[in-house]
This record gives structure tokens, sequence and C-alpha cells, in this order.
């Protein structure tokens, strides 16, 4: 099963940040967040992870309280491009498999 | 690279036929897993394999449901007797074993639909 939670959707309008919530209450000291989308009919796409410091890259943001126990991925300036479904994923070490919850369905309105 | 390549795109097949789907991973990343993805279970993963060696099928639906890694270049998931509820859409992601983290590269997926 999943270790998080997410809100199932949100909306954003064109050119304002998204910012999309996960809780990850039972998180483990050796576990990382990952971040994920699918937009429709396309295969997941990673965007970021990280384990207890913040990230950035080209594509987000990536939040985590100091307790672990909930992240913010936040996309700066949100597209119609990033309208997706958006999986926040416990993971552990190495190569342990990615374990997809339902995700939070973003649409980024005009 | 041309990233995880999935063949085919879409398959329509009746009950009872055998389907096999293909994937090819990145060159050089050695982890594989299979997924499949339908409206009412969201994306559950299969199996998955390390260096080519099954580690957990335990998501493997069925005895109708099999997979192989021949070599570090290639995998199938084979689904025989086919069934209507096996309809869904499957997707192949791998990635680089290693001592950090890494990210999984999915394929485009195969849209599976059996009348």
């Amino acid at each position: 099963d999943a270790k998080t939670t997410q809100p199932p959707s949100m909306d954003c309008a064109e050119g304002r940040a998204a910012n999309l919530p996960c809780n990850h209450s039972t998180i483990s000291g050796n576990e990382y967040v990952y971040w994920y989308r699918q937009i429709h009919s396309q295969g997941p796409q990673y965007i970021i992870h990280g384990l207890k410091n913040n990230e950035t890259n080209e594509m987000a943001s990536l939040i985590i309280t100091e307790d672990r126990k909930s992240s913010t991925l936040i996309l700066p300036h949100a597209t119609l491009r990033d309208t997706a479904v958006y999986y926040c994923i416990v993971k552990g070490r190495g190569n342990t498999p990615l374990v997809f919850g339902k995700g939070t369905r973003l649409s980024v309105i005009a | 690279d041309a990233g995880v390549i999935q063949s085919p795109r879409h398959e329509v097949t009746e009950m009872g036929q055998e389907v096999t789907l293909r994937c090819k991973p990145i060159s050089g990343h050695n982890s594989l897993f299979w997924y499949r993805q339908t409206m009412m279970r969201g994306l559950e993963l299969l199996i998955y394999f390390n260096n080519n060696v099954p580690i957990d099928d335990s998501g493997m639906p069925e005895d109708r449901f099999s997979a192989k890694m021949p070599n570090a270049s290639f995998s199938t998931l084979k689904i025989q007797p086919s069934e209507p509820r096996d309809s869904a859409v499957y997707f192949c992601a791998s990635s680089l074993m290693g001592s950090g983290n890494t990210e999984a590269f999915f394929g485009q997926g195969t849209r599976l639909t059996v009348v």
C-alpha cells in the first residue's frame, strides 16, 4: 500500500505557482520522497526527489518539513502543459520499486 | 538514448488468445519493472527484475501472467489465456541500480484490449 496521502484534485491558474501537498507521516529515516507525474496517456515522468533537504531542479522545487512527515512540490509558474496527475511516493534506498498511490490531479486553468 | 521502448503500442485480441508485450530498457540499466494501470486500480507493480533476475513477482495477478528477461536488453510479459479483465495499459520502466537513488524511466505503455 502507498505510504502517502494526497488531495485527489487541485486547480491552479496559468502562470501562478502550483503547490501540491503530500503527507507521509510514517516515513522512515532512510526513505526518500519522490515525485512523478503522468500526463494523459503517457508513462509516468520523474520530477524530483529528496531525503531531508529542500531540492530544486529545472522542473520544480521540493520542500520537506523538518520532521519529514510532509512535503510540498512547487511548480513555480504553472502552464497548461503541467496539467497531469502528480504522484508523491516514499521509497527506500537502492532499486526498490516505486509504489504508486492515487495521486493529485492538477488542472492548470487559463 | 531512445528511452524505454515498448511494443506494440496498442493490442486488441480476443478472449482466450495469448498476448505478448515487449520491452527494451534503456541501455546500461540493470533494473526493469512491469506495471499495469486501470481506472479502478491505478498503477500496480506486477514484477521487477534486477540484473535479469526476477526479484518480486507478488504483483502478478494469476498464473496466466508470466514475465521473462532473457538478457539485459529485452523483457516480455505474457498473458495466456487472456481475459477481458486484463484490459489495461501496461508500462515497462527501467533504472540503474547502484548505491544511490536513481530515477526510473517509463515507456509509453501498451494499451491492451481483450474482447
